[in-house]
């Protein structure tokens, strides 16, 4: 079946660190890829997206690149802030017959010191 | 415009007793879907309305979780004879129709089954 693992946290890292989280996922078709972002206190926002391989998803200074010959979509940011403390969650939508039905990984707490 | 919201943000009730939980979506989505966020399982798809077709119950746990969509607008989680395997955060997401539309998720109603 299609699911997503991503990697068990929590992340704890200084203020300019580099980040990378990684994901991986199992689908039998051409899934599109998903990151959303969960801050403190607040609900599931959707913070990039790839829909075909090869495409980088970038927003905020994250960046991940679909790669169909790893099934991964890791997250990346150079540089990351206080601000960016949150859990992370990586999702496919693997269309046809589960097109809609979001399947999560199991989430990725990441907290930034200064 | 507005998000999509939910009611009641926390919800406590005891063994047995049914609950409601309302999703109004974004003005103009025909689509919406209803996820769980637990401890133990993370984020599940529960159920997917798409325009006037039958909904995807695909991911509702047991015969006591129901769904209803009026008007093609506000839907409605129903609960019956609640367990406290039940408690969670349900949240609801809306999103145009078509493939690849990204989801946008309310803030979720928090359930506590005593």
């Amino acid at each position: 079946g299609n699911s997503v693992t991503q990697m068990e946290g929590p992340v704890t890292l200084s203020e300019e660190a580099f980040l990378t989280i990684n994901c991986t996922y199992t689908a039998t078709g051409y899934p599109s890829l998903f990151w959303y972002v969960q801050y403190p206190g607040e609900g599931l926002q959707l913070l990039l997206k790839a829909t075909k391989a090869d495409d980088k998803g970038s927003n905020k200074g994250f960046e991940a690149t679909y790669r169909k010959e790893t099934t991964s979509f890791h997250l990346e940011k150079g540089s990351v802030q206080v601000s960016d403390s949150a859990v992370y969650f990586c999702a496919q939508d693997a269309g046809g017959t589960s097109y809609g039905k979001l399947t999560f990984g199991q989430g990725t707490i990441l907290t930034v010191h200064p | 415009g507005a998000g999509v919201s939910q009611s009641p943000s926390n919800k406590v009730t005891e063994k047995g007793k049914d609950v409601e939980l309302r999703c109004d979506p974004i003005s103009g989505h025909t689509a919406l879907y209803w996820y769980r966020q637990s401890l133990g399982q993370g984020l599940e798809f529960l159920i997917y309305f798409q325009g006037n077709s039958a909904p995807d119950k695909s991911g509702l746990p047991s015969d006591r979780f129901s769904a209803e969509r009026t008007g093609g607008s506000v839907s409605t989680l129903t609960i019956q004879r609640t367990q406290q395997e039940d408690s969670a955060v349900y949240l609801c997401a809306s999103s145009l129709a078509g493939v690849q539309e990204t989801q946008y998720f309310g803030p979720g109603t928090r359930l506590l089954v005593l």
